[in-house]
């Protein structure tokens, strides 16, 4: 089982769908973060958190340390968004675990 | 934010060469990095965690020798890919540590290097 599980693993939307992508992980955590990666493999770090809410333009994170969850939602979403997103935990120290992705699509 | 950078962001090599990827943090000193690997459509994996000053620590199953890494500044580590073979081709990915502001676990992704060796 991984430590850190992502859902759904493909998503599509149309433009203008609101999105949510969830993240659940089975270790403890000093951090959580969401990484977004466009094609071509770029990486380009989200958020960072370890308690509450953090809002960033279109993008919310969420994240709710007793029930181990995290939610990544996307409002008002574009073609410019579809990208693969990665959940990824620091459990302290060096060691960080990273969810298998969710690839979003938003078609025109 | 902070910053990191690589170079090259893309690389094609022949077969039994020697590719040197680089990781810089542009505006904060890092002293520790990370370098990860990724196959096609699987999650990230971490090769080695990088001290500047000192020998990198491998995970199990990464050969030291063939992937070398140095971190020869608080700003630059970088992981040459020695004799590189058809199955080394991947994506690499760099992360920095910032603890400059105390926080442990403020990294920051490199935007990732494409390796295809032929």
């Amino acid at each position: 089982k991984n430590e850190v599980e992502q859902s759904p693993q493909n998503l599509t939307a149309q433009e203008g769908e609101f999105i949510t992508i969830n993240c659940s992980y089975s270790v403890g955590i000093s951090a959580l973060h969401w990484l977004q990666q466009h094609p071509g493999g770029g990486i380009v770090s989200l958020f960072m958190l370890s308690s509450g809410k953090k809002k960033h333009g279109r993008l919310i994170a969420t994240i709710n340390i007793q029930e181990k969850h995290s939610s990544l939602h996307i409002t008002a979403s574009h073609p410019r968004d579809s990208a693969v997103y990665i959940c990824a935990v620091s459990s302290g120290g060096n060691q960080f675990y990273f969810g298998t992705g969710t690839s979003l699509t938003v078609i025109p | 934010g902070a910053v990191v950078s690589q170079h090259p962001s893309r690389v094609i090599c022949k077969s039994g060469t020697s590719v040197k990827i680089e990781c810089r943090s542009l505006d904060f000193q890092a002293t520790t990095m990370f370098w990860y690997r990724q196959f096609p459509k699987q999650s990230l994996m971490l090769m080695a965690t990088s001290n500047e000053g000192s020998k990198a620590t491998y995970e199990q199953g990464v050969e030291k020798d063939k992937f070398l890494i140095n971190h020869a500044s608080l700003t630059l580590s970088t992981l040459t890919v020695t004799s590189a073979h058809p199955e080394d081709s991947s994506f690499y990915i760099c992360s920095a540590r910032d603890r400059s502001g105390g926080r442990t676990d403020t990294q920051y992704f490199g935007p990732g290097t494409r390796l295809t060796v032929l």
